[in-house]
């Protein structure tokens, strides 16, 4: 089985401060997880994806995220917050073989000007 | 490259009626997926397709179904709409299960009245 829980489905950061949003897995096979990112009305953008190469991966819009295996962490970050970065974003997990992708509820990012 | 089409972008219809919504994803992927999203239930998984064949399913009653073309062109059917069923339809497309990169189209945003 596997699933992804998103702790804290509101964010809020200043224009220019680090972003941290946290993202944990549960899967019984080496996982793929993934970061989208949605703007209202919109479909989902992919940010960045880990799919068992390079633990620390570099996504768009200066994104990054670090596969943590002792600590089932996928978290995503980047170092300043641009107004732009307002949307919501969703970690989600698959897996090799999988056809599918398992979403977490999401968080919505707020940055204050 | 031309992304993620999904037809109609809205749409809106009443209890009990029928809808068949479109998705044509990018040239040379075979594989399609759908997802409902809505605020009490986030993203959940329909079905997905490949080369025309249903290879996974999620945990949805049998007003739900699909189908894929030869072309790839898929379509989703929803009959005896319920007002539960208004939601944000999203298909998304792969080329293989090896270097998974699910690409979303921006959805059908349906209302059932």
């Amino acid at each position: 089985a596997q699933s992804v829980t998103q702790l804290g489905s509101h964010v809020s950061v200043s224009e220019g401060a680090l972003v941290l949003l946290r993202c944990n897995y549960s899967s019984s096979v080496p996982p793929y997880l993934f970061w989208y990112v949605q703007y209202p009305n919109q479909g989902l953008q992919l940010l960045l994806k880990y799919t068992s190469a390079a633990t620390l991966v570099k996504g768009i819009n200066g994104f990054e995220a670090e596969f943590k295996k002792s600590e089932t962490s996928f978290h995503l970050t980047k170092p300043s917050a641009h107004m732009s970065d307002a949307a919501e974003y969703f970690c989600a997990v698959s897996g090799p073989g999988a056809n599918n992708l398992f979403f977490g509820t999401g968080t919505r990012l707020t940055v204050i000007p | 490259k031309a992304g993620v089409t999904q037809t109609p972008r809205y749409l809106i219809k009443t209890r009990g009626q029928q809808v068949t919504l479109s998705c044509s994803p990018i040239s040379g992927h075979r594989s399609v997926s759908w997802y409902q999203q809505t605020p009490g239930q986030g993203l959940q998984f329909l079905f997905e397709y490949f080369s025309e064949t249903q290879r996974n399913k999620g945990n949805f009653p049998g007003r739900f179904s699909g189908r894929q073309f030869s072309n790839s062109r898929s379509e989703m059917n929803v009959s005896t709409l319920e007002l539960g069923d208004s939601a944000l339809y999203l298909c998304a497309s792969s080329l293989s299960q090896s270097e998974p990169r699910y690409t979303f189209g921006s959805g059908t945003r349906l209302t059932v009245v």
